[in-house]
């Protein structure tokens, strides 16, 4: 299987901050994905970014395939943003397993 | 309901209990996955269900049996289980193609916390 690797593992930031947070992968990916856990585990979908950039609010994601890593950008930082945060990919070919990162736990203060 | 539901949300067993976890999906998919997620541990795939069909076993030990009976549930049951199986079991589901991969978003359920006494 692939390998995800997520920078950093741990970041803390003032409110009104912005951030960038990486993912790369050990191979090529069909599939990619950002997510949120919030503190009650629920994980929330933030993109499906196999490629290219998308914007949704004060995040935004850009994904390079072709050097296998994608970028979350979060701006001007909320305390609700606080939680981990996690990419997870499928390697191409015919897979259906979604490999996760070890995630980026962000605490964002007042 | 909407999104992908999970019940129970928090459950306490015994090493000799059986029991059984339950998923279902309001989003009309056709694939639906369990997922383990352990203490300081990335989350694991366990099972992946695409069509009713199992297509994915990610080498899980037989005391986990997953059953689909629908394209709407899934169920884990449990017996036996080992402390070491506490842990966040969460289901998810997404709509997949005919291509034998899963190339779309996959939504997640809460999720049932485990603690295996």
């Amino acid at each position: 299987g692939i390998q995800v690797e997520q920078s950093p593992p741990d970041l803390i930031l003032q409110e009104g901050a912005n951030s960038t947070l990486r993912c790369n992968f050990s191979d090529s990916v069909n599939n990619l994905q950002w997510f949120h856990q919030n503190p009650w585990g629920q994980l929330i979908n933030l993109f499906y970014i196999p490629s290219g950039t998308k914007q949704n609010g004060r995040l935004s994601a850009t994904t390079v395939a072709t050097e296998r890593y994608s970028l979350l950008y979060i701006s001007s930082s909320q305390t609700t943003d606080s939680g981990v945060y996690f990419c997870a990919g499928i390697r191409g070919g015919s897979n259906y397993k979604l490999t996760f990162g070890k995630g980026t736990l962000l605490t964002v203060n007042p | 309901e909407t999104g992908v539901t999970q019940t129970p949300r928090h459950l306490v067993m015994g090493m000799t209990n059986k029991k059984s976890l339950k998923c279902e999906q309001h989003l009309g998919h056709n694939a639906m996955y369990w997922y383990k997620q352990s203490a300081k541990k990335p989350l694991e795939l366990m099972f992946v269900y695409s069509l009713e069909e199992r297509v994915e076993n990610n080498s899980v030990p037989s005391r986990f049996s997953p059953e689909c009976p629908n394209s709407s549930h899934l169920f884990l049951h449990l017996h036996t289980l080992q402390p070491e199986d506490s842990a966040l079991y969460l289901c998810a589901s997404s709509q997949e193609g005919l291509a034998g991969a899963s190339r779309e978003t996959q939504y997640f359920g809460p999720g049932t916390r485990l603690l295996v006494l």
